[in-house]
């Protein structure tokens, strides 16, 4: 199984200051053939469900503020929150979903005010 | 627009079965790959089980040879058999829509919640 590890495991930023999330993979999750990195990032606010992000490591989930934006190749990925705003309150979670499952989540984060 | 509606969560007694389903509306079942996954309390996400569009089935380490992930074409759910369930498997258990046949998950339910405990 790939493990996926997060860090940190919790960070406190103030409003409109910049949240990074880190996510490191045991095995790289970009496939040669089409040069996409198989990792996704969700927010699960306090009581709700999760909300997909980012996938393809960079790529925006439709409706989801530019305030958020993804990086990286391979084994090292981050998720950063350019300008925090009170509704981003939440646990974010990496997950890998290259090749056949099982697919794996990292930890989580969470990031408060 | 899509909606995934899970139910029959309940507390149920270590070595019980439990049954959930999870009805879809504004997509079809069998024309994407769909999963089961859990959070127990207070920890991370946890991926549990898949069904293909093509209709094979893929399990967690930990749930393989008790849980049994089905679907129903004609009412468009998803279903998870639960057999000699055990107190780890105490969790909200959401089902997903996958958006790629692979593992991305674009739509969650809002979760069952199943205790086991005695």
């Amino acid at each position: 199984d790939i493990v996926m590890t997060q860090s940190p495991e919790s960070l406190a930023v103030s409003l409109g200051e910049r949240a990074t999330i880190n996510c490191k993979s045991g095995r790289s999750l970009l496939y040669s053939s089409n040069n996409k990195n198989y990792l996704a990032w969700y927010q699960q606010k306090p009581g709700q469900s999760p909300k997909l992000l980012i996938y393809w490591a960079s790529s925006r989930e439709s409706g989801v503020p530019d305030r958020f934006s993804g990086s990286g190749s391979g084994t090292d990925f981050t998720l950063t929150i350019s300008s925090l705003q009170a509704e981003d309150v939440a646990i974010y979670y990496c997950q890998q979903y290259y090749s056949t499952p099982p697919w794996t989540f990292g930890q989580g984060t969470k990031v408060e005010i | 627009d899509v909606q995934l509606v899970e139910s029959g969560g309940a507390l149920v007694q270590p070595g019980g079965s439990l049954r959930l389903s999870c009805a879809a509306s504004g997509f079809t079942v069998s024309d994407t790959y769909m999963s089961w996954l859990r959070q127990a309390p207070g920890k991370g996400l946890e991926w549990v089980s898949v069904i293909y569009a093509g209709g094979s089935t893929y399990y967690a380490d930990f749930v393989k040879g008790r849980f049994t992930i089905s679907r129903d074409n004609s009412k468009n759910t998803l279903s998870l058999q639960m057999n000699r369930l055990v107190i780890e498997d105490t969790a909200v258990y959401y089902c997903a829509k996958d958006r790629l046949s692979g593992g991305l998950f674009d739509y969650w339910g809002q979760g069952t919640l199943v205790t086991v405990s005695s």
